[in-house]
């Protein structure tokens, strides 16, 4: 079952432009992971951020987590047409057999950057 | 440095012909996989997970099966494909243990069944 919804669907924008998405999960979690992928590829993994955590930078992306909403956003600074992709977040939780985690993706938002 | 296979990259398959998709990772040892499918233009489902050999759990009812025959070998089966299964499949791998758990992706597989 999905675990995150993302907003938006899908999001264009002019190219320098800031692009934000945001991503509601459903239960307690580990951790919190985006992903991007390139059209008719597998996943490239992004950025990790800790439950105990409420921010977190790696170059042009600023994630965000409120685990009070069972929420978080992405934001991509100077957006480039090369960002054009989907988006995913991830959420680690648990196995139900408990020890190892398992993750679960999101619907994903499509961002298309216009040169 | 960890690589991952998947293979093949394309399959046209009839409805009730068999299924074998194969995933291998090189440059780590013991590690968790999965199996994931990707409908048009939606998100990832979780099909199959597995934390080691003959320790695979499924998470959805389905007309597939995976095996783990060896530590880095993952394999996606099925013995009567339905329209249904159609899809984009990707492999994937973390470490093992009970880490972060960052997944690692193949390039995935795109099945259309006919």
């Amino acid at each position: 079952s999905q675990q995150g919804e993302e907003d938006p669907q899908a999001l264009s924008i002019q190219e320098g432009e800031n692009a934000t998405m945001n991503c509601s999960y459903k239960t307690s979690i580990n951790n919190l992971q985006w992903y991007r992928q390139n059209s008719g590829r597998g996943l490239v993994h992004l950025i990790l951020i800790r439950s105990n955590e409420r921010e977190k930078h790696s170059g042009r992306l600023r994630v965000t987590l409120d685990t009070s909403k069972k929420s978080s956003s992405l934001l991509i600074t100077a957006s480039r047409a090369a960002d054009t992709a989907s988006y995913f977040c991830a959420t680690a939780a648990a196995f139900e057999s408990g020890g190892y985690q398992k993750v679960t993706f999101g619907t994903g938002t499509k961002l298309q950057v216009i040169p | 440095s960890q690589t991952i296979h998947q293979w093949p990259a394309t399959l046209v398959q009839p409805v009730g012909s068999p299924l074998s998709l194969e995933c291998t990772v090189e440059g780590t040892s013991n590690p968790n996989l999965y199996w994931y499918r990707q409908a048009a233009g939606r998100g990832l489902q979780l099909l199959f997970y597995s934390i080691g050999i003959d320790q695979i759990s499924s998470e959805v009812p389905q007309n597939l099966s995976a095996s783990r025959p060896q530590d880095r070998q993952f394999i996606l089966s099925s013995k009567k494909l339905l329209l249904s299964d159609s899809g984009f499949y990707l492999c994937a791998w973390s470490r093992g243990g009970s880490g972060a758990n960052v997944l690692t992706f193949g390039a995935g597989s795109r099945l259309t069944v006919l």
